[in-house]
């Protein structure tokens, strides 16, 4: 099946600055999903991104799926961001999704 | 709207007990899967179903069961619980067979 890669695996930051997480994917896929994990286990919905680059807020997306692989930037950071963040694609055409092992964040004050 | 609903959102079970995880989609989605998360893992796919019929499912072995519901809900069921179904249980539910997943909290079982 399709791997999915992530980078890094931890990321310590101070609020205010700015950080870059990459999702590299081993197959073509038709859309990619980036989630937030909070702490107490909710996925929150990023970005549903196949292509192209989205804006939300301080958050935006791209993905190069010609490349296989996907950036999800974070600026002006807040403790608020801290959780773990997943990137996933569909496996088999569907929308069941593979997902990565995560990018563990944490944003001290 | 109501996002995905699960429960109970905890779970306490001892070794070859049976377990029944229950989830409401989103309003209007019809599409339903469940994921398992162990401590430090991603998410993994378990099944997914659509218009109630079965589209779908992971590495599990058959003790691992679900189903749909005329109304879209869904249960997940697992027998002869071993230490290791330990994990987050999610349900997330889709509008159609493909497009973007909406999760619930999930269940947190633990099995001692």
């Amino acid at each position: 099946g399709i791997q999915v890669e992530q980078s890094p695996p931890d990321l310590i930051l101070q609020e205010g600055a700015n950080s870059t997480l990459r999702c590299n994917f081993s197959d073509s896929v038709n859309n990619l999903q980036w989630f937030h994990q909070n702490p107490w286990g909710q996925l929150i919905n990023l970005f549903y991104i196949p292509s192209g680059t989205k804006q939300n807020g301080r958050l935006s997306a791209t993905t190069v799926a010609t490349e296989r692989y996907s950036l999800l930037y974070i600026s002006s950071s807040q403790t608020t961001d801290s959780g773990v963040y997943f990137c996933a694609v569909p496996n088999s055409g569907y929308s069941t999704l593979t997902f990565g092992k995560g990018t563990m964040l944490l944003v001290s004050p | 709207d109501a996002g995905v609903t699960q429960s109970p959102t905890h779970l306490i079970k001892t070794r070859g007990q049976q377990v029944t995880l229950r989830c409401s989609p989103i309003s209007g989605h019809k599409s339903v899967s469940w994921y398992q998360q162990v401590l430090g893992q991603g998410p993994q796919f378990i099944f997914q179903y659509y218009e109630k019929e079965e589209r779908g499912r992971g590495n599990f072995p058959d003790r691992f069961s679900a189903r749909q519901f005329p109304n879209y809900s869904s249960e997940l069921n697992v027998n002869a619980l071993l230490l290791g179904d330990s994990a987050l249980y999610l349900c997330a539910s889709s509008p159609k067979i493909t497009g973007p997943l909406f999760f619930g909290s999930g269940t947190q079982l633990s099995v001692l």
